[in-house]
């Protein structure tokens, strides 16, 4: 079955900082690979997915992910972190309609 | 804008209790799903309805019922629940088609505690 490990449960960044969120997959076939944001008291949204074809994925709010197959990895990245980025990201893994989510990252924002 | 309207947001019960959680979707979607977020853990399906049949049952305790009149309602029956079930219960919807790689649109859950 597949799975996701989302390395480092915190991360904390300066205003203007490079984001880097580690997330590493497991899957019996080619993956489908998903990041999703949680806001205080909201449910997630889909920042960005990757099916097939181009490894550098682009999402909303210039958040962008690559998926290198030799690692397994699916590793969030935004150049220059905001304080409206301060919230709770999952990496998730999905076969079918079983999608199988990481334990989550919550990204703080310091002034 | 999600689509996935949960009521009620707030839940407290008592664990002789029986409450239901709703859910609907304004998306035209034909998968609806109920997921649990506990604290410190990776978010826990529940429970998948495909076309308003249950293809998917977790292992869940049986004192978690659901029920999926149509493809935009979707229930979640609590009844004599633990303490450890206190938990944000999301629900979501997808459009499966094949079924590989459908993004899910997450509602903004509700918060239960158990007493």
């Amino acid at each position: 079955a597949q799975s996701v490990t989302q390395l480092g449960s915190h991360v904390s960044v300066s205003e203007g900082a490079l984001v880097l969120l580690r997330c590493n997959y497991s899957s019996s076939v080619p993956p489908y690979l998903f990041w999703y944001v949680q806001y205080p008291n909201q449910g997630l949204q889909l920042l960005l997915k990757y099916t097939t074809g181009a490894t550098l994925v682009k999402g909303i709010n210039g958040f962008e992910a690559e998926f290198k197959k030799s690692e397994t990895s699916f590793h969030l990245t935004k150049p220059s972190a905001h304080m409206s980025d301060a919230a709770e990201y999952f990496c998730a893994v999905s076969e079918r309609y079983d999608m199988r989510f990481g334990a989550g990252t919550r990204l703080t924002v310091k002034p | 804008e999600t689509g996935v309207t949960q009521t009620p947001r707030h839940l407290v019960m008592g664990m002789t209790n029986k409450k239901s959680l709703k859910c609907e979707q304004h998306l035209g979607h034909n998968a609806m799903y109920w997921y649990k977020q506990s604290a410190k853990k990776p978010l826990e399906l529940m429970f998948v309805y495909n076309f308003k049949e249950q293809t998917e049952n977790n292992s869940v305790p049986s004192r978690f019922s659901p029920e999926c009149p149509n493809s935009s309602h979707l229930f979640l029956h609590l009844h004599t629940l633990q303490p450890e079930d206190s938990a944000l219960y999301l629900c979501a919807s997808s459009q499966l088609s094949g079924g590989f790689g459908e993004k899910l649109f997450f509602g903004s859950g509700t918060q239960l505690s158990v007493l």
